[in-house]
């Protein structure tokens, strides 16, 4: 029974289009996130949600879009894509409180051509 | 100077050795220091954790943190190919939600 999974786990798709990316975690956890590794296999985060209210926006282009619809599930949306926005897309969560490190999903490789 | 630095290899060693992996780190308010490994085209797993000071052992595994110099170590004794992957530090402030600054990877690959 995964913990957290992500749809899909590929997707190539062309330059301009919008894709969506879906994240659901069966561990009761408060927390979701998500994480960009780049090709170099620097993984960087993004947004963070804890109980549906984002908390965590790092400095990324307004393109992107997250959504978490309940605690459990958190989707990020990206518009008009870029060839730079090629790289594998992690989720994770964790508890909001006491206990530490996340638990990862399996990523998504997106690539742009 | 980034906050986390580690050194990205790759390093290869034959099977049976002790492996060392260590990062280094600017931020003084990190208190937490975690290891994650990663085999190809998965994500990372939470291989072992620690809070402040110290050291931590499992099994193989030995987490160290050295506060005072900035400097966190991961030892891998009697290595086997099934380590072979890539080994990434993490660390943060405060525990629970708080988000987590990684390395930027070390790829490890043990030699039969």
């Amino acid at each position: 029974d995964t913990a957290v999974s992500q749809t899909p786990k590929y997707l190539v798709t062309q330059m301009g289009n919008d894709k969506s990316i879906k994240c659901e975690q069966n561990l009761g956890h408060d927390t979701m996130y998500w994480y960009k590794q780049d090709s170099k296999k620097f993984l960087k985060i993004m947004f963070s949600y804890n109980n549906k209210e984002l908390i965590i926006n790092e400095t990324v282009p307004n393109r992107f879009s997250p959504k978490s619809p309940d605690k459990a599930h958190l989707n990020l949306h990206i518009n008009s894509l870029e060839l730079g926005d090629s790289a594998v897309y992690f989720c994770a969560s964790s508890p909001a409180a006491g206990g530490f490190g996340y638990t990862f999903g399996s990523g998504t490789r997106l690539t742009v051509v | 100077q980034k906050e986390v630095e580690q050194d990205p290899g790759p390093l290869s060693v034959p099977e049976g050795a002790i492996v060392s992996l260590n990062c280094t780190y600017s931020n003084s308010a990190f208190q937490y220091f975690m290891w994650y490994r990663q085999y190809s085209r998965k994500g990372p797993e939470l291989l072992m954790y620690t809070y402040s000071s110290g050291n931590k052992e499992d099994g193989r595994f030995t987490a160290q943190v050295d506060k005072s110099s900035k400097y966190i170590s991961l030892f891998i004794r009697d290595s086997q190919p099934s380590d072979s992957a890539t080994y990434l530090c993490a660390m943060s402030a405060r525990g629970g939600s708080e988000k987590l600054v990684f390395g930027k990877g070390m790829k490890l690959t043990v030699n039969p």
